[in-house]
């Protein structure tokens, strides 16, 4: 199947920094990526849903202005996660989606955020 | 919210047969069932997909009612690896294409 790939795989951070994630759809072209949170001992949760050159649409509760994403290109997605704080420490996973509406969806191996 | 429900945990004996079923009651017509896998700490893995009749690849089988309204995991020789958690997903639709929403999903544990 595609590959999704994610950039780091594990970051550490100190609390009010910002840290950048990146996803990456290796071989075909991902016209819609889908970010995921992750807290331990819970399921998924939908962050956002970007298409690529258009603004993202943030799920009910996940403010905007503190995970931005941003998806310029049909490869590649980041998230950045602002201020970062304690309680933001998360397994943070991206989805990406080619260009057929119901084509498979594709998962990253996750990047797992820790913020002291 | 998720719209299928799982047991939330389940074993089964190496070698054998897993089943894991799905009810997913309220599906609509035009909605297909998805399974997904996640080992630990790993994204998750797609298994299976279907949208009325029985599909079967090289990972699983996955069995749907008549009615849709629930369906069911195969993994025919399980294997110590096939421990993790299996997400049943009805994948529904939006003005920017379809999103996943997961449950709990069902914890998996396959014993020697």
């Amino acid at each position: 199947g595609a590959v999704v790939s994610q950039h780091p795989s594990w970051v550490i951070c100190k609390s009010g920094t910002s840290v950048k994630i990146e996803c990456r759809s290796l071989d075909f072209q991902a016209t819609t990526m889908f970010w995921y949170r992750q807290f331990p001992k819970q399921s998924l949760m939908l962050m956002a849903t970007s298409n690529e050159g258009s603004k993202a649409t943030y799920e009910q509760g996940v403010e905007k202005d503190k995970f931005l994403i941003n998806h310029a290109s049909l490869t590649l997605s980041t998230l950045t996660v602002t201020s970062a704080h304690p309680e933001d420490s998360s397994f943070y996973i991206c989805s990406a989606r080619g260009e057929r509406v119901d084509g498979e969806q594709y998962f990253g191996p996750g990047t797992r955020l820790t913020v002291t | 919210d998720a719209k299928t429900t799982q047991p939330t945990s389940m074993d089964c004996a190496e070698g054998r047969a897993a089943n894991l079923p799905c009810n997913h009651s309220t599906i609509s017509g035009n909605e297909y069932v998805y399974w997904y896998r996640q080992i630990h700490s790993q994204g998750p893995q797609y298994i299976i997909h279907g949208l009325k009749n029985n599909e079967t690849n090289e990972m699983a089988s996955l069995i749907i009612t008549e009615d849709r309204k629930s369906s069911t995991l195969i993994l025919p020789h399980a294997t110590l690896r096939d421990t993790a958690v299996y997400y049943c997903i009805v994948r529904r639709r939006d003005n920017y294409g379809q999103n996943f929403v997961f449950g709990p999903g069902t914890r998996l544990s396959v014993l020697p």
